[in-house]
This record gives C-alpha cells, sequence and structure tokens, in this order.
C-alpha cells in the first residue's frame, strides 16, 4: 500500500482567514514533503521533514508554516495567504530522505484565495 | 546548474502509435531518475525509478531506459487512458530528498 491522504480536497479562504492541510500516512515512511504546484507547471518544493524534524525550507513566505506532529502526520498552516498563492498543495512521503528513496504522492488539495 | 529538459512539450498519438517521451538531464551527480504520471487535478503517480545507466523497467505498456544524459520513456501501443502528463524528475544529493522536475509532457492518445 502506497497511499498518502490529504484533507480537504478543495478549500477556498479569504487573505485574512487562517485554514490548515493535512496529510497523513501509513507505510512507515520517515521522510514527508510539502510541494506547491501551479497549473501547467511541474510541483515545487516547499518544505521536507525527516524523521519530525524540518530538514528543507526552500526559503518560502512564514504566511505557510508547516508542522509535523508525528511520524504519520503533516500539517500546513496558512495564514495571511495572497491570491497567487492559489494552487495545488500536494503532500509526499518516502521511507528516508536519503538516496533511493521513492517519494509517494497524495491527490493534493485544491487551494483558492480570495 | 542542474536542469532537467523534457521534450516534446505535448505530444499527440492514435491508439496504437508507438513513440517515445525524452528526458535529458545536466546534474552534478545523479542519484536517481523518477518517472511520475500525472491526471489533471490530481497528484503524481510513481511509475518508475532509475539509477544507472543502461537500466530499464517495464510495466504494462510503457518502458523506461536511462543513459548517462537521458531517459526514454516509450510508451508501446497507447491506449486512450494513458493520456495524461508523464513527469521526469531527478535527484542529485544523497543526503537530501529534493528532486528537481521537467516541465512534463502532456500526452493525448485519440481512439
Amino acid at each position: 500500500d502506497t497511499e498518502v491522504t490529504q484533507t480537504p480536497k478543495h478549500l477556498v479562504m479569504g487573505m485574512t482567514n487562517k485554514k490548515s492541510l493535512k496529510c497523513e500516512q501509513h507505510m512507515g515512511h520517515r521522510a514527508m514533503y510539502w510541494y506547491k504546484q501551479k497549473a501547467k507547471k511541474p510541483p515545487e518544493l516547499m518544505f521536507v521533514y525527516s524523521y519530525e524534524k524540518l530538514s528543507i525550507n526552500e526559503s518560502v513566505p512564514s504566511r505557510f508554516s508547516p508542522e509535523c506532529p508525528n511520524s504519520s502526520l503533516l500539517n500546513l498552516h496558512l495564514h495571511a495567504l495572497q491570491p497567487e498563492d492559489s494552487a495545488l498543495y500536494l503532500c509526499a512521503s518516502s521511507q528516508a530522505e536519503g538516496s533511493k528513496q521513492t517519494q509517494y504522492f497524495g491527490p493534493g488539495t485544491r487551494l483558492l484565495v480570495l | 546548474e542542474d536542469q532537467v529538459t523534457q521534450s516534446p512539450e505535448a505530444l499527440r498519438l492514435q491508439e496504437g502509435e508507438s513513440s517515445s517521451l525524452n528526458c535529458s538531464y545536466t546534474v552534478s551527480g545523479l542519484r536517481g531518475l523518477f518517472w511520475y504520471r500525472q491526471d489533471p487535478g490530481k497528484g503524481p503517480e510513481f511509475l518508475f525509478t532509475l539509477y544507472s545507466a543502461g537500466e530499464e523497467k517495464e510495466k504494462e505498456r510503457l518502458k523506461a531506459t536511462l543513459t548517462k544524459k537521458e531517459s526514454f520513456l516509450h510508451i508501446t501501443a497507447p491506449k486512450p487512458e494513458d493520456s495524461a502528463t508523464y513527469l521526469c524528475a531527478v535527484r542529485v544529493s544523497s543526503n537530501t530528498g529534493k528532486l528537481i522536475f521537467g516541465q512534463g509532457t502532456t500526452l493525448q492518445v485519440k481512439p
């Protein structure tokens, strides 16, 4: 089983709202990732967590705040977003962060910021 | 600078018309090349991982190959359900999980 789940599937929020995206995997993977994908573009890496610790932050604005409460869960807290932040947000996981580790993606959350 | 380029950007095939998608890369050190399939509005679906030049992997109508400079995704006798965007990604570091993606090839197979 290589399933990564994400909730919600769709989210509409105003620029003053606070919301959270959730990601879950039960494959025993110890690395989890957040990506942002705009229409007709490839995924862009935002954050990497390895063994529940932040490993990579790709200079993402502070209005995006990741959290890894345990090895199965990954959250992305959103606050004061801009319309240009509207995108498909993808979560992925891999057994570990090192080489020869395949990343498995979730279905994504479609975010619209008004 | 590490770079991944996919060609063509878009490809239209008739059902049964075999073809190949290309992924060329210039990287400091390859630590794995990955192929994904992505349907509109969905997350990428893992297809293959290749690590060494000369390696080949097959799955149904798809076959992925790897050389020192590029990878090909061969599609044999495609069906309309093979229509999707195919993404190529490379890992260049053995210590981090960061992937560098190509821009993708959007494949349309007409019946």
